[in-house]
């Protein structure tokens, strides 16, 4: 079973700040937390992952809790094209890598 | 940038054929994998691979096998084909081996949609 809990969808106005959230309590000290997207009909995007410090790329950032137990992408200015399903996944490293049904983020003209 | 590729994008095939999703990546990474994803199941893990000649059972082996002779290339056999094995079937790969997943980053090709009659 995945490690994480995320909403089943979320929409969000186009050039607004897209938050998908992800719980990911029961998450250990050295496991990572990475996001990935899924445009329709293509495979899934790396997007970004941190381990315990914020994270910032040219495609998102990611904030991560004190505690570890959650965590937030946030797509700072939304398009249309950010319209996906959004995947957030806890990993060890070198173990199988498990997807849950993620959040499908609709972007609103 | 890192190429996945699945040899091919769509396949038809009958109930009882023997079914080979061919899988090649080009960046010398040691982990690969091949998921299924079915509408409302999200992606599901079948089978990874650490190394050449290595193989660890996913989520849901049953019905499949692997193969991996050569470290680019992660084949995917369905010794029998049957028509719940229907499904968009996904080949990724990653750099890291055994340790913390510091770059764990999966790299997907864009997907086989089998169809089994």
């Amino acid at each position: 079973d995945a490690k994480t809990t995320q909403p089943t969808s979320m929409d969000c106005a186009e050039g607004r700040a897209a938050n998908l959230p992800c719980n990911h309590s029961t998450i250990s000290g050295n496991e990572y937390v990475y996001w990935y997207r899924q445009i329709h009909s293509q495979g899934p995007q790396y997007i970004i992952h941190g381990l315990k410090n914020n994270e910032t790329n040219e495609m998102a950032s990611l904030i991560i809790t004190e505690d570890r137990k959650s965590s937030t992408l946030i797509l700072p200015h939304a398009t249309l094209r950010d319209t996906a399903v959004y995947y957030c996944i806890v990993t060890l490293g070198g173990d199988k890598i498990i997807f849950g049904k993620g959040t499908r983020l609709h972007i609103l003209p | 940038d890192v190429k996945v590729t699945q040899s091919s994008r769509y396949l038809v095939k009958r109930t009882g054929e023997k079914v080979f999703l061919e899988c090649v990546q080009d960046m010398d990474h040691e982990n690969m994998f091949w998921y299924r994803q079915d509408p409302g199941l999200g992606l599901r893990l079948i089978y990874f691979s650490y190394d050449v000649k290595m193989k660890e059972k996913g989520d849901i082996p049953e019905g499949y096998s692997v193969s991996r002779e050569k470290k680019e290339r992660f084949s995917l056999i369905l010794e029998s084909a049957s028509t719940n094995q229907t499904s968009m079937y996904l080949c990724a790969s990653s750099f890291w081996g055994r340790a913390f997943a510091t770059n764990e980053k999966l790299f997907f090709g864009s997907g086989t949609q089998l169809s089994v009659l």
